[in-house]
């Protein structure tokens, strides 16, 4: 499977737009860009994916480089609730792949 | 709620011992995955079933067995129990062919003593 890269940690305040980095320069042309988060205490749950073109969902929106070398998730208010560590994961879309988990970025929001 | 159960939410056994966990998939949904986190490890691939047949293995011991039945629940065998196998379970399954957005249950946290 091709790696992502993520920072460790981040923190934001609550109420502001959070944007999350992920680095994937060996995706492949079949790779769809995908994002989970997982709350404390709770399974992973899907947020977001793409292939190309930028993507918006009631969750947050998914801004992907031309290159597709890197991508970024935005929250765009942060609330307490958002308090989670997010995933990125490379996967190909078609025929239920299994998803493969690195470390993600914990991200904690400031009251 | 994600449509996915799993059961027991919770189990304390002993070293040696061997426990059954039990994943409903979401109404249709013919995958089902396991996971395995541990502190130390992350989130672990340990395998998948779609429609009964196994599909995808990943670090599952040997000491671990899974099956999808007709009705497409899935169980997960862990036998032979370790302190080391104490961890949060987790099953998701997923339907769709062309989003394969996964589903994931509330887990099942083992603790072994």
């Amino acid at each position: 499977d091709a790696k992502t890269t993520q920072p460790n940690s981040m923190e934001s305040n609550e109420e502001e737009p959070v944007h999350l980095p992920c680095n994937h320069s060996t995706i492949s042309g079949t790779d769809y860009i995908h994002w989970y988060r997982q709350l404390p205490s709770q399974g992973p749950e899907y947020v977001i994916h793409g292939l190309t073109s930028n993507v918006n969902n009631r969750m947050a929106s998914l801004a992907i480089a031309e290159d597709r070398k890197s991508s970024t998730l935005i929250l765009h208010r942060a609330t307490l609730r958002d308090a989670a560590v997010y995933y990125c994961i490379l996967r190909f879309n078609f025929g239920n792949e299994k998803l493969t988990f690195g470390t993600g970025t914990r991200l904690t929001i400031i009251p | 709620d994600s449509g996915v159960t799993q059961t027991p939410k919770h189990l304390i056994t002993a070293t040696g011992q061997r426990v059954t966990l039990r994943c409903s998939p979401r109404s249709g949904d013919l995958s089902v995955y396991w996971y395995q986190q541990s502190l130390d490890q992350g989130l672990q691939f340990l395998i998948q079933y779609y429609n009964g047949e196994e599909r995808a293995k990943g670090n599952i011991l040997e000491r671990f067995s899974a099956q999808q039945f007709p009705d497409l629940h899935s169980e997960l065998n862990l036998s032979s129990l370790e302190l080391g196998d104490s961890a949060l379970y987790f099953c998701a399954s997923s339907g769709s062919l062309s989003t394969g957005e996964l589903f994931f249950g509330e887990g099942s946290r083992l603790t072994v003593l």
